[in-house]
């Protein structure tokens, strides 16, 4: 079964520090997602994007955030400077229409710890 | 904006039992999407069904049913016969065409035990 896959499952990183968290979507998706997951909390909405752009993103998606698909299969986020607040399982999804109508596949995640 | 609750914190079953996990929703829209996710502990998001908002029939697959009330603004998710593997974190998740993005409630932890 088709799946998305995310690296690294796991980053420590220090607190200022640039991530790149990768994400490499289900080959025939269109639409590409990150959520993050704060420890013991709900699953939270970062950003979607779509046609190399950003369709949709939260109020958490601030400008130390950035995402790009830079070779058409890999799926990027980026964190400029990373705060304690930042730590978090990171999530990314794939689907082929936005309406999700096989579902939204979701990776396994990049836990993120910043110390 | 949409807005999800699973009032049910944390439910604990014994194996075979039969479980109900709650989800009441709110949105001005009339087309709509809701979602179920189980998330074990393992960490991954697991698909579970998609439902639209002008399909309000149930859908049975295996031991899992889901019952869909636009009255209530409901869409129960029951567990038929539970055992430990459906031990989890389960998230429902309405979708509105007006964010692109699925919104997720805080999620009902059921652990079934022997």
């Amino acid at each position: 079964e088709p799946e998305v896959t995310q690296t690294p499952s796991h980053q420590v990183t220090q607190m200022g520090q640039e991530v790149i968290l990768r994400c490499v979507p289900i080959s025939n998706h269109l639409y590409f997602y990150w959520y993050r997951q704060i420890l013991g909390q709900k699953v939270e909405f970062l950003v979607s994007f779509y046609n190399n752009e950003i369709s949709e993103k939260s109020e958490i998606f601030d400008d130390q955030f950035s995402v790009e698909r830079p070779d058409g299969s890999n799926f990027t986020l980026k964190i400029r400077s990373t705060k304690l607040e930042d730590s978090a399982m990171y999530f990314c999804a794939s689907s082929e229409n936005p309406t999700g109508v096989y579902g939204y596949t979701f990776g396994s995640g990049t836990r993120l710890t910043v110390v | 904006a949409q807005k999800v609750t699973q009032a049910q914190t944390e439910i604990s079953v014994v194996e075979k039992e039969d479980v109900t996990l709650d989800c009441v929703y709110e949105t001005r829209d009339t087309t709509y999407y809701l979602f179920w996710y189980k998330q074990p502990p393992s960490g991954e998001l697991v698909f579970l069904i998609r439902r639209n908002s002008f399909d309000e029939q149930n859908e049975i697959s295996g031991r899992y049913s889901w019952n869909f009330q636009k009255s209530t603004s409901s869409f129960n998710f029951t567990i038929t016969a539970s055992q430990v593997v459906d031990s989890a974190v389960y998230f429902c998740a309405p979708w509105t065409g007006g964010g692109n993005k699925l919104t997720f409630g805080t999620g009902t932890q059921l652990k079934v035990e022997l």
